[in-house]
């Protein structure tokens, strides 16, 4: 089956730019979606398909792909986007599996 | 506004099944185009796919775990329910179900999800 690979994680400064990558095979066929989970909590939907934020979500969260790997970018980055982040995405169109990547801690400088 | 909420023993001993239920408001199972999902998290540890079934109760799971796992669904009562049999331990975790929306060629995402709920597996 399909792999996704996140770095464990990643510090930014207060209002600077962050980018999270997931890598996988997967992705040159799925989008990835990525997903916040702050602790005690459960995870909700930040980014979805090309670039798709749902309702609620900051413009700040937007993200980018490029072959087997997919970025999820934040921009001027808020302390309350300390976080977890995860990647998803199917892994086959033959399989249908879902997959997601271990996660990303996000520390927020 | 679509709510998901787990349902379900919060300790289950070695060996025995484990099984929870989903109950979904402000959407049917049975209009279609979704995927009725598992997702857990085991302590401190990440997200892990466990599997989902659409209306017709078609359903896909993760190969590490597909000996012991079923997902149904129950159009009745709009819930859809999780078993995992056999367990040890290494089950324990918080179980989330969650609702995978397709939207469109390659897009899928998960929203939105229960608050999920701890289960121990335990003597």
């Amino acid at each position: 089956s399909s792999e996704l690979t996140q770095d464990p994680a990643v510090s930014v400064a207060l209002g600077q730019t962050v980018r999270i990558t997931c890598q996988g095979d997967s992705l040159r066929r799925f989008y990835a979606s990525w997903y916040q989970q702050k602790p005690g909590q459960a995870p909700i939907v930040v980014l979805y398909g090309k670039n798709n934020r749902p309702s609620g979500i900051p413009e700040r969260f937007s993200g980018s792909d490029s072959g087997d790997t997919a970025s999820l970018i934040i921009t001027g980055t808020q302390a309350e986007d300390e976080a977890d982040y995860y990647c998803n995405s199917r892994d086959s169109p033959g399989n249908h599996l879902g997959v997601f990547g271990g996660g990303t801690k996000l520390t927020v400088l | 506004q679509v709510q998901l909420q787990e349902s379900g023993p919060g300790l289950v001993k070695p060996s025995q099944t484990l099984s929870l239920t989903c109950s979904v408001y402000g959407d049917s199972i049975s209009s279609g185009g979704h995927f009725w999902s598992w997702v857990r998290q085991r302590p401190g540890k990440g997200l892990e796919w466990l599997g989902y079934s659409d209306y017709t109760g078609s359903s896909n799971y993760n190969p590490s775990l597909r000996s012991r796992v079923s997902i149904s669904v129950d159009t009745s009562k709009n819930q859809f329910s999780l078993k995992l049999t056999s367990v040890t331990a290494a089950d324990t975790a918080v179980y989330f179900c969650a609702r995978e929306v397709y939207g469109g060629p390659s897009i899928y995402w998960f929203a939105p999800w229960g608050q999920g709920t701890l289960v121990a597996i335990s003597s």
